[in-house]
């Protein structure tokens, strides 16, 4: 079974600070996604990668930040986080560009205050 | 990018009913669509693949429609654990996700 798993299941920071989201998969997935999802607003794709060292902005790039380093890893990062970023982070992998099947991580619950 | 449009419910339905949910589309180069499902605090799953000629997997059953560029996803004898949020997707690169319907099966 393909693995996708989240640094955390719940955070809570203040205003301001710099905050990270890891996810990493197991299965040697060559893309990987970040997503929010809001009620009402459904899943909103921020950022993507297709490779390592990759990346492409996503319907809401604003006011985030990612990083691949590695093909397993992929951060999302809030350089400074606002309390409008309080949300449900997912984090998703699928095999190759034009995959029809995502597998997603748990989820991180952000809270900002 | 391409919008995908779904009713988002609540669909409150009793046991055994069957339930239709559509998903317009609005890109008629759209090739190929799915829909995935969402449990309460889980994350979305791929449930089934959608063809013009109709997919059936047990008690579901979708269809596509590209003259009128809906996709349909019928449920047949719901079950309480059926509830849950119903996501239509169209593929794209990458994926385009609906706001998703919800459907709460009721004893």
């Amino acid at each position: 079974d393909v693995k996708v798993t989240q640094s955390s299941r719940y955070l809570v920071k203040r205003t301001g600070e710099k905050v990270f989201l890891e996810c990493v998969q197991d299965m040697d997935h060559e893309n990987m996604f970040w997503y929010r999802q809001d009620p009402g607003l459904g899943l909103r794709l921020i950022y993507f990668s297709y490779d390592v060292k990759m990346k492409e902005k996503g319907d809401i790039p604003e006011g985030y930040s990612v990083s691949r380093e590695k093909k397993e890893r992929f951060s999302l990062i809030l350089e400074s986080a606002s309390t409008n970023q309080t949300s449900m982070y997912l984090c998703a992998s699928s095999l190759i560009r034009g995959s029809y099947e995502q597998y997603f991580g748990p989820g991180t619950r952000l809270t900002v205050t | 990018r391409k919008e995908v449009e779904q009713d988002p419910g609540p669909f409150n339905v009793p046991e055994g009913a069957t339930v239709a949910f559509n998903c317009t589309y609005s890109n008629s180069a759209s090739q190929s669509f799915f829909w995935y499902r969402q449990d309460c605090r889980k994350e979305p799953k791929l449930l089934m693949s959608v063809y013009s000629s109709g997919n059936e997997d047990g008690r579901f059953t979708a269809q596509l429609n590209r003259a009128s560029q809906y996709i349909s996803l019928l449920i047949r004898d719901s079950k309480l654990s059926d509830s849950a949020t119903y996501l239509c997707v169209a593929l794209n690169t990458p994926l385009v996700f609906g706001k998703g319907t919800r459907l709460s099966v009721i004893a």
